[in-house]
């Protein structure tokens, strides 16, 4: 059965350095998505992305933030200059706006 | 924010129905109920979804009341590693949402031996 892939499974890093979490959506997956979850607390919506541009995001995807899809496989998130509270799960999730979205297993990100 | 309500946390015996409620008292025509459910810090698990009728699939049932105001969400055979924290989501088809789901608090389900 095919699913979303994400790499890595932990990134630890300093403060103020440049992350970006990669995913592998379902190849014939046409949105794709980043949430992210900080311990404890609920599931948050990132962004979609739809046709090589971003179709939503939230409050919290502000100019640190950047997605792309550099070729026809990878969906890519890019944290700038992360900060503490950037310290989280991040999930990649894919499918299209009529049918189910499956969720990746994560990448938890650890910044010092 | 959800348009969601369940309950804080649930218990259920191993082997029995585990019946999830879940209130969408201002949920509209054109919106499904989606349940995933979460196993620690893993990926939402999609587990099933519907519109007004009645669902079940492999993992579970769902159960929608006929003004669509609320549904149950029913694992017929809990077992332990059904142990998770469960979330109804009301997700718009098509429009404008681009489909993203909004996450409350869930129900956390404990499945004991």
């Amino acid at each position: 059965e095919p699913e979303v892939t994400q790499t890595p499974s932990h990134q630890v890093t300093q403060m103020g350095q440049e992350v970006i979490l990669r995913c592998v959506p379902i190849s014939n997956h046409l949105y794709f998505y980043w949430y992210r979850q900080i311990l404890g607390q609920k599931v948050e919506f990132l962004v979609s992305f739809y046709n090589n541009e971003i179709s939503e995001k939230s409050e919290i995807f502000d100019d640190q933030f950047s997605v792309e899809r550099p070729d026809g496989s990878n969906f890519t998130l890019k944290i700038r200059s992360t900060k503490l509270e950037d310290s989280a799960m991040y999930f990649c999730a894919s499918g299209t706006v009529q049918e189910t979205q499956y969720f990746g297993p994560g990448t938890r990100l650890l910044v010092l | 924010d959800a348009k969601t309500t369940q309950p804080p946390s649930m218990d259920c015996a191993e082997g029995r129905a585990a019946n999830l409620p879940c209130n969408h008292s201002t949920i509209s025509g054109n919106e499904y109920v989606y349940w995933y459910r979460q196993i620690h810090s893993q990926g939402p698990q999609y587990i099933i979804h519907g519109l007004k009728n009645n669902e079940t699939n492999e993992m579970a049932s769902l159960i929608i009341t006929e003004d669509r105001k609320s549904s149950t969400l029913i694992l017929p055979h809990a077992t332990l590693r059904d142990t998770a924290v469960y979330y109804c989501i009301v997700r718009e088809a098509g429009g404008t949402s681009y489909g993203k789901l909004t996450f409350g608090q869930g129900t956390i389900l404990t499945v004991h031996p």
